[in-house]
């Protein structure tokens, strides 16, 4: 069965310095999604990606964060300038569209297995 | 705006028995989507079950099942013979629709911490 996968699955890093997190995304899925969830704290939504381009994000997802599709198969993630609070695991999800009731709709999103960043 | 509201923060459940984990949550939207995904120690997300809104029939998925009251805006996650392995975190989710941007987003609960007893 397709999954999504995320590389690396631990990554520790020093505040300031830069991080790119790697997912691929279910090959004929066309949203891309990162979430972040702090340890013993719900997931929160950070950025959706469609065709492109960013289409919806957080106010967590402020100018230090930046999503990329480099090559029709990888889905990054870049924090430019890591901080503590940072640390998280970060997980990448895709889903497909679809139609219900006459409607275009997004359905149900698989998630990867997540990476966790810990930043010293 | 929507929340999601889980409002037990841990739950414990004898093997082969049943539990109930509740959810309830605030929309204006008339068709959304709703998700149970469970969260074991290794944090990888897994779906567990699905509910669209403008179904009447309670989703199933084997052991697991749903009580989706629209009205009440709840969607409770039943959990019939419990097994070991389905000791866990529970997140519910409501999928929001993002009309500026046509694309969607999940909200989540806080999460209940399911532990099943031997």
């Amino acid at each position: 069965e397709p999954e999504v996968t995320q590389t690396p699955s631990h990554q520790v890093t020093q505040m300031g310095q830069e991080v790119i997190l790697r997912c691929v995304p279910i090959s004929n899925h066309l949203y891309f999604y990162w979430y972040r969830q702090i340890l013993g704290q719900k997931v929160e939504f950070l950025v959706s990606f469609y065709n492109n381009e960013i289409s919806e994000k957080s106010e967590i997802f402020d100018d230090q964060f930046s999503v990329e599709r480099p090559d029709g198969s990888n889905f990054t993630l870049k924090i430019r300038s890591t901080k503590l609070e940072d640390s998280a695991m970060y997980f990448c999800a895709s889903t497909w569209d679809t139609e219900s009731l006459g409607k275009h709709t997004a359905d149900t999103q698989y998630f990867g297995p997540g990476t966790r960043l810990t930043v010293l | 705006a929507q929340t999601v509201t889980q409002s037990q923060p841990e739950m414990s459940v004898q093997e082969a028995e049943t539990v109930t984990l509740s959810c309830t949550y605030d929309t204006s939207e008339s068709n959304y989507y709703l998700f149970w995904y469970k969260q074991p120690p290794s944090r990888q997300m897994i779906l567990v079950i699905r509910q669209e809104a403008y179904k009447q029939q309670n989703a199933t998925e084997n052991r697991f099942s749903v009580n989706f009251q629209k009205a009440a805006k709840s969607f409770s996650l039943k959990i019939s013979d419990s097994q070991l392995g389905d000791t866990a975190m529970y997140f519910c989710a409501f999928m929001k629709h993002v009309s500026t941007s046509g694309t969607y987003k999940y909200i989540f609960g806080t999460g209940t911490r399911l532990k099943v007893l031997a």
